[in-house]
């Protein structure tokens, strides 16, 4: 079946740095890419639409400038996490869909960003 | 909108069957699913349903799908502790700018 890989897992950093996050489709090209973030005991807030080769479509609310979302191949999507503050620490999954596919979605395993 | 609603908790004995209820509001949603999410981890595609089914069934999962409360439920039968969990419902519609919108989640609780 579809696998999405995501890294890191884990990311501790210190505040003020920035922080790549990835996204790979395995085994199949996702032209959609969609990142999330989770807080602790919540459902998963949809930050951000990716399509291959063109600029991320962003949820309200969230700042474009500061979650910067790269989708340069049809198997890689990248969130960087730029001057993070402790605020920003939270669970982020990614999610990808094949091309032409309504409805399969196949979700990374998460990362864990921890800003100190 | 899209809302979509979930019971925060749910606790069952091991070997008894599980109903996880989700009511959404959006009629035009075409496609629901139910996710899983162990701690720490992503999610995990369970099973999902077309807005024309009314069930399905996969080994110990059955999906009840009314749509004309636009009430959806999972049903686990003979739950494991190994079933322990977040489930979480979701819905799309059809087209390939389509997103999911996620439930509340309902943390799954199987005790001996």
């Amino acid at each position: 079946g579809a696998v999405v890989s995501q890294h890191p897992s884990r990311v501790i950093c210190k505040s003020g740095t920035s922080v790549k996050i990835e996204c790979r489709s395995l085994d199949f090209q996702a032209t959609t890419m969609f990142w999330y973030r989770q807080f602790p005991k919540q459902s998963l807030m949809l930050m951000a639409t990716s399509n291959e080769g063109s600029k991320a479509t962003y949820e309200q609310g969230v700042e474009k400038d500061k979650f910067l979302i790269n989708h340069a191949s049809l198997t890689l999507s990248t969130l960087t996490v730029t001057s993070a503050h402790p605020e920003d620490s939270s669970f982020y999954i990614c999610s990808a869909r094949a091309a032409g596919v309504d409805y399969g979605y196949t979700f990374g395993s998460g990362t864990r960003l921890t800003v100190v | 909108g899209e809302d979509v609603e979930q019971s925060l908790f749910l606790s069952v004995r091991e070997g008894d069957s599980s109903v996880i209820n989700c009511t959404y509001t959006d009629s035009s949603s075409t496609y629901l699913y139910w996710y899983k999410q162990e701690p720490g981890a992503g999610l995990q595609l369970l099973t999902y349903i077309f807005s024309n089914m009314d069930m399905k069934q996969d080994q110990r999962l059955t999906v009840l799908l009314n749509k004309k409360d636009k009430h959806l439920s999972l049903r686990i039968a003979d739950t494991q502790t190994g079933d322990s969990a977040i489930y979480f419902c979701a819905e799309s519609k059809t087209g390939t700018a389509s997103k999911l919108t996620f439930g509340t989640g309902t943390r799954l609780q199987v005790t001996l």
